[in-house]
């Protein structure tokens, strides 16, 4: 069946410096891939979006990237700071019928300051 | 707007009880899902549905049933419930292929223990 891997499982990076978490998707059909951001005791939220149509899209300190022909999707956080400390989820769904969603089992950032 | 909201926020099961896992948005969405958090894991598709009157299976919905009789509520069935069931059960929905975002918001969850 689908499957989206993700690494890695845990994260530690300096206040300040760069995070990337990297995904892969088995499903070639898959054209939607949003990233959320889960803080304890909360439900994911959504931090940012790509569609298969776009290899780059930035929203201030996070950035995505998407290689369509490998499967590879990535996010990037550029001057990270302790409240970006938090479970981040990616994820890939086919923008047709449910819209069914498959998720990386996530990945731990700590970030100390 | 209260956006997605769940209740309970925790509950305690015997094996073999039943209970349901209430969902309502307030956004008008046409589309919501249900999914499971096991511990250190992703979130797992239990069951969807893209409007009133209308639900489909997602990748684990053994053990669980859905109904949809209106576009605000979603509600959730264990009939017989299994230790397996133990996990963190989410609500989401979002507007749907002709909204202006494809984002699914979430409700704050559901701690279900089966002992």
């Amino acid at each position: 069946g689908e499957n989206v891997e993700q690494h890695p499982s845990t994260l530690s990076v300096q206040e300040g410096d760069s995070a990337v978490i990297k995904c892969t998707y088995s499903d070639s059909a898959s054209n939607y891939f949003p990233w959320y951001k889960q803080e304890l005791g909360k439900g994911p939220q959504l931090i940012i979006d790509i569609r298969s149509n776009v290899g780059e899209k930035k929203d201030q300190r996070i950035a995505v990237t998407l290689n369509k022909t490998a499967k590879h999707f990535s996010l990037h956080i550029t001057e990270t700071q302790p409240e970006d400390s938090a479970v981040y989820f990616c994820a890939a769904s086919e923008r047709t019928g449910g819209f069914k969603t498959i998720f990386g089992a996530g990945t731990r950032l700590f970030v100390k300051a | 707007n209260a956006g997605v909201t769940q209740t309970p926020k925790f509950r305690i099961l015997k094996i073999g009880q039943s209970m349901t896992l209430q969902c309502t948005q307030d956004m008008n969405h046409n589309y919501m899902y249900w999914y499971r958090q096991d511990p250190g894991m992703g979130l797992k598709l239990i069951y969807y549905s893209v409007g009133a009157g209308i639900t489909d299976k997602g990748e684990v919905p053994n053990g669980y049933n859905v109904s949809r009789s209106t576009t605000e509520d979603f509600p959730l069935r264990l009939e017989l419930a299994a230790p397996s069931q133990t996990s963190v059960y989410f609500c989401a929905s979002s507007y749907g292929l002709a909204g202006p975002t494809d984002t699914q918001y979430f409700g704050p969850g559901t701690r279900l223990t089966v002992l």
